[in-house]
């Protein structure tokens, strides 16, 4: 049972435009979420997370959007860059009490490609 | 500040044998989790420490465990080797100004292939 889903496995996006990942979640227990993104060999670098009491937060270049009723949240990356090539992953976290602690649960990742 | 750093970076182990990862956190982290890397299923949580304690645990056999020390570093460890536990280790730490799991960082982690 896949609680976090990225439909999408890979997104090509050419320099300068917009790049947007997508993410859907099913357990409505899910209060925090986060964005990762990895490169080959390293573990995730943290990029942007927001609270299901917010619908959108703004980091830079990067903007996470929060569709409760929806499930859905959304990575706007703009203007894409060639060095924001990665694979980027979702991750979601349960309300606190007790079987959530330090958990993360994780998308399969999108691979991004932005192409000069 | 030094990041999450994990030991060792590359593993090479036979069926049947155990191994020990380690990894230390971010200073002033005090909890420490751990992940498993695959193909196949993604990133998924093994378990999480927190002043020596863990927490929160995985879906994952009894063969994977782990402990941490009084100055948190963490140590996982894997017994009887299974060629399906060929994987990329990843350890993450995080403030703990809560209760709440906040931004998680992300060590390089530790490739190990069972041969």
């Amino acid at each position: 049972d896949q609680q976090v889903k990225q439909n999408s496995p890979s997104l090509s996006v050419q320099e300068g435009r917009i790049s947007i990942l997508n993410c859907d979640y099913t357990n409505s227990m899910f209060d925090y979420f986060l964005w990762y993104k990895k490169y080959p060999a390293e573990g995730p670098t943290f990029l942007i997370s927001i609270s299901s009491i917010k619908d959108k937060n703004e980091d830079g270049r990067f903007t996470v959007f929060l569709n409760k009723s929806a499930k859905h949240l959304s990575l706007h990356i703009v203007p894409s860059q060639p060095g924001d090539s990665a694979v980027y992953f979702c991750a979601a976290s349960e309300l606190a009490g007790g079987t959530s602690y330090g958990k993360l649960t994780f998308g399969q990742g999108t691979i991004l490609t932005v192409h000069p | 500040k030094a990041g999450v750093t994990q030991t060792p970076r590359y593993l090479i182990k036979t069926r049947g044998q155990q191994v020990t990862l380690s990894c230390s956190p971010i200073s002033g982290h005090r909890s420490v989790s751990w992940y498993q890397q695959t193909p196949g299923q993604g990133l998924q949580f093994l378990f999480e420490y927190f002043s020596e304690t863990q927490r929160n645990k995985g879906n994952f056999p009894g063969r994977f465990s782990g402990r941490q020390f009084s100055n948190s570093r963490s140590e996982m460890n894997v017994s009887t080797l299974e060629l399906g536990d060929s994987a990329l280790y990843l350890c993450a730490s995080r403030g703990t100004s809560g209760a709440r799991v906040d931004e998680q960082y992300f060590g390089p982690g530790t490739r190990l292939t069972v041969t």
